[in-house]
This record gives C-alpha cells, structure tokens and sequence, in this order.
C-alpha cells in the first residue's frame, strides 16, 4: 500500500528554471494539499484540490501552480525558480475528515 | 501574523516520565485542533485531535486538553518512550478562514532520554 509518493526527494535547480513536483495517492482520496516547511516554520498551504479538476489558493501560493486531471495526481509546478522556493514540500491527501489526512515523505527543494 | 504558536522550540524528558506540549492560538474561531508527529526525512503524521466543543480527548498514552478560554491547548505524553523524540506539530481549522486549511505552529522537538 503505497499511500502518498512524491518525486523526487530531493532537486536542485537554479534561478529561473522551472519544474514539476509529482505527487500520487492511491487512497481514492477526494482532497489533496500541497504544504512547505521552511526552518523553524510550521508547514504553510500552498494550493489544494477538493476533487479531480477542482483547485484553489492557500497561504502562499505565490509562483506555483497546480492542476487535478485525475484523483490520484496533483503535481505542483514551480514556474520560474527563486531561492525563496528553498524549501521541504509536502503533499497531502485525506478523505473527508481531517484525521484521515495522510503526508507524503516530502521533497527537499534547493534553489541556487 | 502567527495565529497558532508553540513557544517552546524543544522540550527533554526521561524515558517513563510525563511530556507536556504546548500550544497557544489567537483566532477564537478556531473550532478543531489536531496534533502530529513528524520524524526526520519522513511527513507529518497525524496523532490526536480535539474538536472546540470538548476540553479533553485521550487515546492510549496521549491526552489532549483544550482551555477555550485561555486559548491554549496541551498533549500529554504518559509514559514516554524513546520513541516518541520527534517534532511535534499543534495543528487548527477554521479560523474564519477556509474549512479546507489548518495552521500549523512552529514545531516542538521533544527528546526523550532513556
């Protein structure tokens, strides 16, 4: 039972270039999240999906945007880099209840 | 504008003994807070919740206690093990915001000694 997977672990990019972080869950779960967690930061919402092609904002969603084609996915895209993006970013999804909500191993983003 | 805050940035106990957690909001419109463990290298992984309409909820060695009108709420940990050290993360829904969001706080390392 996989749960949620994101890929890569880890990537370095430098300024300005751009690049997806995948993100799977095989739990049918209807709501997914993406999270980054910077140093002595509690994780802050990016964007969220409460269902297949249905996606919004969260806190700082500023230079990443996402698309729900399908239930499992929920890729993040970065559009053009800055060292600001350094971060640990961490997907989610649950069912319904918040207790249900489960969190991928995460991806450790550096940008030069 | 930090509206969930744990002010202790790490806290250390004896193997056996009792953990104390702590956790401070600002938005009384909170009405569910949530606790999870986060270890090194892996995601947050959920613990204990409280809705805002008890003050107690307890699940085998973990106990929460919410004081709405202190605004802080607390994770006990009897006995604790060594392998409870990890990153704790108080967690809140609502806030007037979107029922789809939780705020989390900064984080408190525990460290258990054996």
């Amino acid at each position: 039972n996989a749960g949620v997977t994101q890929t890569p672990k880890f990537q370095v990019l430098k300024t300005g270039q751009s690049m997806t972080l995948q993100c799977a869950q095989d739990m049918n779960h209807e709501y997914m999240s993406w999270y980054r967690q910077d140093p002595g930061m509690g994780l802050r919402l990016i964007h969220y999906s409460v269902g297949a092609g249905i996606t919004d904002q969260g806190e700082v969603p500023n230079g990443y945007n996402v698309s729900r084609s399908t239930t499992e996915d929920f890729p993040l895209r970065l559009l053009s880099a800055a060292p600001s993006q350094t971060s640990v970013y961490f997907c989610a999804s649950r069912q319904g209840a918040w207790e249900t909500q489960y969190f991928g191993p995460g991806t450790r983003l550096l940008v030069l | 504008d930090q509206q969930v805050k744990q002010n202790s940035p790490s806290l250390s106990v004896q193997e056996g003994r009792i953990s104390i957690l702590n956790c401070d909001y600002t938005n009384s419109m909170f009405d569910y807070f949530l606790w999870y463990k986060k270890y090194p290298a892996e995601g947050p992984t959920f613990l204990i919740s409280i809705s805002s309409i008890k003050d107690k909820n307890e699940d085998g060695r973990f106990t929460v206690f919410l004081n709405k009108s202190a605004k802080h709420l607390s994770l006990h940990i009897v006995p604790s093990q060594p392998g409870d050290s990890a990153v704790y993360f108080c967690a809140a829904k609502g806030g007037g915001g979107s029922n789809y969001k939780l705020t989390f706080g900064k984080g408190t390392l525990l460290t258990v000694n054996p």
